[in-house]
This record gives C-alpha cells, structure tokens and sequence, in this order.
C-alpha cells in the first residue's frame, strides 16, 4: 500500500525555470493538499483541491499553480522558479469527511539556485 | 502571535525517560486535535488524533487536551532511541463552528526530540 507518493524527491533548479511536482494517492481520497515547509515556519497550506476538477488557494499561493485532472494525482507547477521557493514541499490527502487527518507523501526536496 | 504555539526545543532525554510535549493556542474553536512524528527527510506520520477534551492512549503514546486552558500534551513513555523525531502538533476547527469544509489543519512549529541510549 503505497499511500501518497511524491515525484521527484530532490530538484535543483535555476532561478526562472519551471517544473511540475507530482503527487498520486491510491487511498481514494477525494481532498489533497500542497504544503511547503521551512525551517521555523512549519508547515503552510500552498494550494489545496476538495475534488476531481476542483483547487483553490491556501495561505501562501503567489508563484505556484495547481491541477486536479484526475482525482488520484494532484500536481504543484512553478512557472518561474525564485531562490524564496527553496523548500520541501509536502503532498497530503484525507478523506472526504471533513477533519479526517491528513496523510503526508515524503516530499520533494526542491532548491532554486 | 501564532495561532498554535509550539516549544522547538530541541529536546534530548535519555533512553527509558518520560517524555512530554506540549503546544498552547488560541483559537477557541479548535476541536480536533493531532500529533504527527515526523522523521528526518520523511514526511509526517499521523500519531494521536483526539477530538475535545480529554485523555487518548496507544501503547506508550498518551495524548491529553485540556480546552480549558487552550494546551495540549503528548507524553512517550518509557522513550526508545526510534522516537527521536520532529513532533508536530495540528488542529481544526469543524465546518459548524466556523471552520473550513476542507478541514484546514493549523500547525505547530515542532518540536525536535533525541532519544539518547
């Protein structure tokens, strides 16, 4: 049983480029969730998605963008990565009741150069 | 101010110790409450989850939520080398009080525990 799993796990990337981190869930779970975390600051809602088709913003959203496409994976974009952006990035998911607890991936270790 | 309060730490204890962790808030409408341990490069793993008020046990993991004074504790008993980890304390707020009907968790900072044998 898998759970939440997150594409890739470590990136270095150049101040401007862009990418697409992955995160697929087989829980069946219909919310998931973007979060960064950083040293003293814990972890902040990025975006989040209550269903297939659906997203919205969480508390730190400028420079990222989200996709629901298919309700199992939910991707996190960067259009013009900034040096601000170097963080882990979590993937969660929980279920459709509302607060059920959330259910993490490992993250994605990204540094923006 | 920050809506959870949560003591960093760090925290070193020795194997065989009590340990206790606690995060304070201020938000009132808080009714669900979660530990979560994280390990080193890994992502947060649901430990407690307790709603209201009151006591929780699972083996050597006590969680207690005391509302009336916005605290609350998690306690390892008999603590192992394998416990030492980040502990993250999270709340929500239920859709009918206010909350969100995704359930928006509220974090603590952490709290990073060693376990020294």
């Amino acid at each position: 049983n898998a759970g939440v799993t997150q594409t890739p796990k470590f990136r270095v990337l150049k101040t401007g480029q862009s990418m697409t981190l992955l995160c697929a869930q087989d829980m069946n779970h219909e919310y998931m969730y973007w979060y960064r975390q950083d040293p003293g600051m814990g972890l902040r809602l990025i975006h989040y998605s209550v269903g297939e088709g659906t997203t919205a913003k969480g508390e730190v959203p400028d420079g990222y963008n989200v996709s629901r496409l298919k309700k199992q994976n939910f991707l996190l974009g960067l259009e013009s990565a900034a040096p601000s952006q170097t963080s882990v990035y979590f993937c969660a998911s929980s279920e459709v009741t509302s607060n059920q607890p959330q259910h993490f991936g490992d993250g994605t270790r990204l540094s923006i150069l | 101010q920050k809506e959870v309060e949560q003591d960093p730490g760090p925290l070193s204890v020795p194997e065989g110790a009590i340990v206790s962790l606690n995060c304070t808030y201020s938000n009132s409408a808080f009714q669900y409450f979660m530990w979560y341990r994280q390990y080193s490069r890994k992502g947060p793993e649901l430990l407690m989850y307790t709603y209201s008020s009151g006591n929780k046990e699972d083996g050597r993991f006590t969680a207690q939520v005391d509302k009336s004074s916005k605290y609350i504790s998690l306690f390892i008993r008999d603590s192992q080398p394998s416990d030492s980890a980040t502990y993250l304390c999270a709340m929500s707020v239920p859709p009918g009080a206010g909350g969100t009907s995704y359930g928006k968790l509220t974090f603590g900072q952490g709290t990073i525990l060693t376990v020294h044998p």
